[in-house]
């Protein structure tokens, strides 16, 4: 079982709808991480988190410490957030990546 | 501000050929990763520099090297390059070792694949 899980791989939602993506993790963790990385490969950090919630505009994340899950919420999505997500989490000596969320919106 | 810049962007090699990948950045970061992205799953950790002198292997370091030229600087080396070896790399830095509360910094990856 891979130590960080991401569901789903891959999402296509029509412009306009209400995203979800979802973080499932295995070990102990101080701050969890939410990435996108763009076609053309480039990543972007959007959230670290390490408790609660965290808004950015259209980007909520959340994250439950006790459930060792979070999620990532896109609002009125957009043809240019088609992308991939990343999930990533981090203690003390390493970090722990997700294999991404594929989002394409389609107009 | 560039952040982080990584050279080449992409580079096509025969079995057995080295070459050298760049990493450069200008935040004055204290630690800097080499990660390569293969489809379907994580970025996976090859080496990092908590800071300036200092070298560790990640988790898949076979059949690389790594220089941390000056703070600025980490090269990646494939000294007899592998099919296995084709990837996405990506470099990335950061105030603190492993991020700290700062987020990585990630530069535009290179594609590089092995023939």
């Amino acid at each position: 079982k891979n130590e960080v899980e991401q569901s789903p791989q891959n999402l296509t939602a029509q412009e306009g709808e209400f995203i979800t993506i979802n973080c499932s993790y295995s070990v102990g963790i101080s701050a969890l991480h939410w990435l996108q990385q763009h076609p053309g490969g480039g990543i972007v950090s959007l959230f670290m988190l390490s408790s609660g919630k965290k808004k950015h505009g259209r980007l909520i994340a959340t994250i439950n410490i006790q459930e060792k899950h979070s999620s990532l919420h896109i609002t009125a999505s957009h043809p240019r957030d088609s992308a991939v997500y990343i999930c990533a989490v981090r203690d003390y000596d390493k970090v722990i990546f997700g294999p991404g969320t594929s989002l394409s919106v389609i107009p | 501000n560039a952040g982080v810049t990584q050279t080449p962007k992409f580079q096509v090699l025969k079995t057995g050929q080295s070459m050298t990948l760049q990493c450069a950045q200008d935040m004055n970061h204290n630690s800097m990763y080499w990660y390569r992205q293969d489809p379907g799953m994580g970025l996976r950790l090859i080496y990092y520099s908590a800071s300036e002198g200092t070298t560790d292997k990640g988790e898949v370091p076979n059949g690389y090297n790594v220089s941390r030229l000056n703070k600025r600087e980490f090269s990646l080396r494939l000294e007899s390059a592998a099919p296995s070896q084709t990837s996405v790399y990506f470099c990335a830095s950061s105030e603190a070792r492993f991020g700290g509360s700062q987020p990585q910094h990630f530069g535009d990856g290179t594609r590089l694949s092995i023939l």
